[in-house]
């Protein structure tokens, strides 16, 4: 069975920084591209990064593009997202999820508030 | 960048009727050389993630009833949910992965009874 699971969230003061992990387990992690998907409070879902099976690709979306990095360990079955100079509008619930449209872990809270 | 755009914004439809979302993309999604959409539809019911239902714009994803049908190519997609029930209260969206990144959403739909 296929399992994902995010840590790492919490309360952060803008301009702060958090690490977001991700364990998985239940597949050949080294195998599948991996990303990381965002949801606002009561908002829609958008797209934050991805990254390929080596590491040796990495994309993000604009409004995180310099402040985030997606990277990962495969010998740890871990995906990581390193996110600095958060902002107010990071707000959300990241989730990490496999290969482009595949499985989705339960998600970590971020809340960047003063 | 591609958007997507969902249509209604929300909907009610009564139990064993026939729910359908409509999904457009500002391009189109259809990779020629190997004909396939990348469009993929989620189901999210509140307070958990979202789950797949329909890949490559068809393509049921395993486990998923059969009520649930995905149609379209290019740049037109439909969601069919082909008798609605009780437990198919959610929000939908479509989404596609096309070539390079950035990938994105399409809003979301709200189903409602």
């Amino acid at each position: 069975e296929v399992q994902l699971v995010e840590s790492g969230g919490g309360l952060v003061q803008p301009g702060g920084s958090l690490r977001l992990s991700c364990a998985a387990s239940g597949f050949t992690f080294s195998s599948y591209w991996m990303r990381w998907v965002r949801q606002a409070p009561g908002k829609g879902l958008e797209w934050v990064a991805n990254i390929k099976e080596d590491g040796s690709e990495k994309y993000y979306v604009d409004s995180v593009k310099g402040r985030f990095t997606i990277s990962r360990d495969n010998a740890k079955n871990s995906l990581y997202l390193q996110m600095n100079s958060l902002r107010a509008e990071d707000t959300a619930v990241y989730y990490c999820a496999r290969g482009l449209v595949g499985d989705w872990g339960q998600g970590t809270l971020v809340t960047v508030s003063s | 960048d591609i958007v997507m755009t969902q249509s209604p914004d929300s909907l009610a439809v009564s139990l064993g009727e026939r729910a359908t979302i409509n999904c457009k993309s500002s391009q189109s999604v259809l990779y020629s050389s190997n004909n396939k959409n990348y469009l993929a539809w989620f189901q999210q019911k509140s307070g958990q993630p979202p789950k797949l239902l329909i890949y490559w714009a068809s393509t049921r994803e395993s486990g998923v009833p059969d009520r649930f049908s995905g149609s379209g190519s290019g740049t037109d997609f439909t969601l069919t949910i082909s008798s609605l029930q009780a437990e198919d209260v959610a929000v939908y969206y479509c989404h596609q992965y096309y070539g390079t990144p950035p990938y994105s959403f399409g809003q979301g739909t709200k189903l409602e009874i």
